[in-house]
């Protein structure tokens, strides 16, 4: 079985300021992990993914995530919050075992509120 | 069309009737999912395709529900005698067969049962 923890149901950060949204995964072969974001009244919109290889990854509007294999986790993370990076994020892994399906396991959602 | 597209986006329904949501994936995307979304909860997966055939079923996919892609294109989700425990958001998503994984959302069909 799959599944992903985000401990934080809600994160502030002052504009300008780094954050970071943090997830734990737990999976039975290698993880493929990703970071969707969720606007009010609207679908999830992808933001960046882990398959393999460079253990930083970045993706879209500067958000970059770190994969830790030892801790398991996946945190996300932008050098410089925005007013407009105020949304609800939600991690999700995937198990890149073959046999393990293409289904995706999400997290509870972290919401992110960016104060000025 | 550069997204995928979900019809209809709100549905208010009594209970005990049947209600039926389209899907309508990005062009080239071969395989479709059905996620259903609580408040305050992240999506649950509940059904997926390649092309036309169904290849995998969460057991939150009860016997009300079904789920058809009959062309390989867009997909259907039926469920028949709605109980309140249905309101929820349902997501549809595609994504390519080779290559990238990530899953492009639709904007979801949001169902009350009244």
């Amino acid at each position: 079985a799959q599944s992903v923890a985000q401990p934080e149901d809600q994160v502030n950060v002052a504009e300008g300021n780094p954050l970071t949204v943090k997830c734990t995964y737990s999976v039975s072969g290698n993880p493929y992990l990703f970071w969707y974001v969720q606007y009010p009244n609207r679908g999830l919109q992808f933001l960046l993914k882990y398959i393999t290889g460079d253990n930083l990854v970045k993706g879209s509007y500067g958000f970059e995530a770190e994969f830790n294999k030892s801790q398991t986790s996946f945190h996300l993370k932008k050098p410089s919050a925005l007013v407009s990076d105020s949304a609800l994020y939600f991690c999700a892994v995937r198990d890149g075992f073959t046999g393990g399906g293409n289904k995706l396991t999400f997290g509870t959602g972290t919401q992110l509120k960016v104060e000025l | 069309d550069t997204g995928v597209s979900q019809n209809p986006r709100h549905k208010i329904t009594k209970r005990g009737q049947n209600v039926t949501f389209r899907c309508d994936p990005i062009s080239e995307h071969n395989r479709l999912y059905w996620y259903r979304q609580t408040l305050g909860q992240g999506p649950e997966f509940l059904t997926y395709f390649q092309n036309e055939a169904q290849l995998e079923k969460s057991r939150l996919l009860s016997d009300r529900f079904s789920a058809e892609r009959p062309k390989g294109s867009f997909s259907t989700l039926e469920i028949q005698r709605t109980e309140q425990g249905d309101s929820a958001m349902y997501l549809c998503a595609s994504s390519e067969r080779q290559g990238a994984y990530e899953q492009y959302f639709g904007p979801g069909t949001r169902l009350t049962v009244t």
